[in-house]
């Protein structure tokens, strides 16, 4: 099986401090990564992912991800935040040993970023 | 030059009707999926579809009928539309079925059941 998991329904941070959006998962064998942005009344955007290699994912508009296998993590980043960077953010894992699957969604995480 | 379209964008209509969406992509993509997004924006997988062959199908009730006629399209049929069907449903497109690739999503549809 596999899951993934965002802790939080929101995170407010203030424009130019650094923001950080956590996600863990759950999976059986190795995973594939992806971060995605929703802004509102659009679809999602692809932002960044892991799939092997370097455990330091670096993606669109300045976001990056560290994969940390032994916490099971893929926490969001970005140095400093912009006003324009609220928005909705969805984790999601494939399990590559389970076969032809879909990805499974987190259940997103509001980022409101303060001027 | 939209890369994923939709159609309509919203769609209003009542309990017991059927309805369908349109999904189309010029990216060249052979893997063409379905979304539901509720209320609470929580966002599920319904069908996947690669070189028009269904890879996946989550449990969907068998009221819902995807249809891709080609590559560049998928469509959702819905029949006997009720009430928890209100959702917006996203269409999504990729290069390859195996998970590795990212996805390009659509600007959605939200359908609402009266």
């Amino acid at each position: 099986a596999q899951s993934v998991a965002q802790p939080e329904d929101q995170v407010n941070v203030a424009e130019g401090n650094p923001l950080t959006v956590k996600c863990t998962y759950s999976v059986s064998g190795n995973p594939y990564l992806f971060w995605y942005v929703q802004y509102p009344n659009r679809g999602l955007q692809f932002l960044l992912k892991y799939i092997t290699g370097d455990n330091l994912v670096k993606g669109s508009y300045g976001f990056e991800a560290e994969f940390n296998k032994s916490q099971t993590s893929f926490h969001l980043k970005k140095p400093s935040a912009l006003v324009s960077d609220s928005a909705l953010y969805f984790c999601a894992v494939r399990d590559i040993s389970m076969g032809r699957r879909a990805l499974t969604f987190g259940s997103g995480t509001r980022l409101q970023v303060q001027p | 030059d939209t890369a994923v379209s939709q159609t309509p964008k919203y769609l209003v209509t009542q309990m017991g009707n059927d309805k369908s969406i349109k999904c189309e992509q010029n990216l060249g993509h052979d893997t063409m999926y379905w979304y539901k997004q509720d209320s609470k924006k929580f966002l599920k997988i319904m069908f996947s579809y690669n070189n028009k062959e269904l890879i996946i199908n989550e449990t969907v009730p068998n009221r819902f009928s995807p249809k891709s006629p080609d590559k560049a399209h998928l469509n959702l049929h819905i029949n006997s539309l009720e009430l928890g069907d209100s959702a917006v449903y996203f269409c999504a497109s990729s290069h390859g079925g195996q998970g590795a690739e990212e996805q390009y999503f659509g600007p959605g549809t939200r359908l609402t059941v009266t």
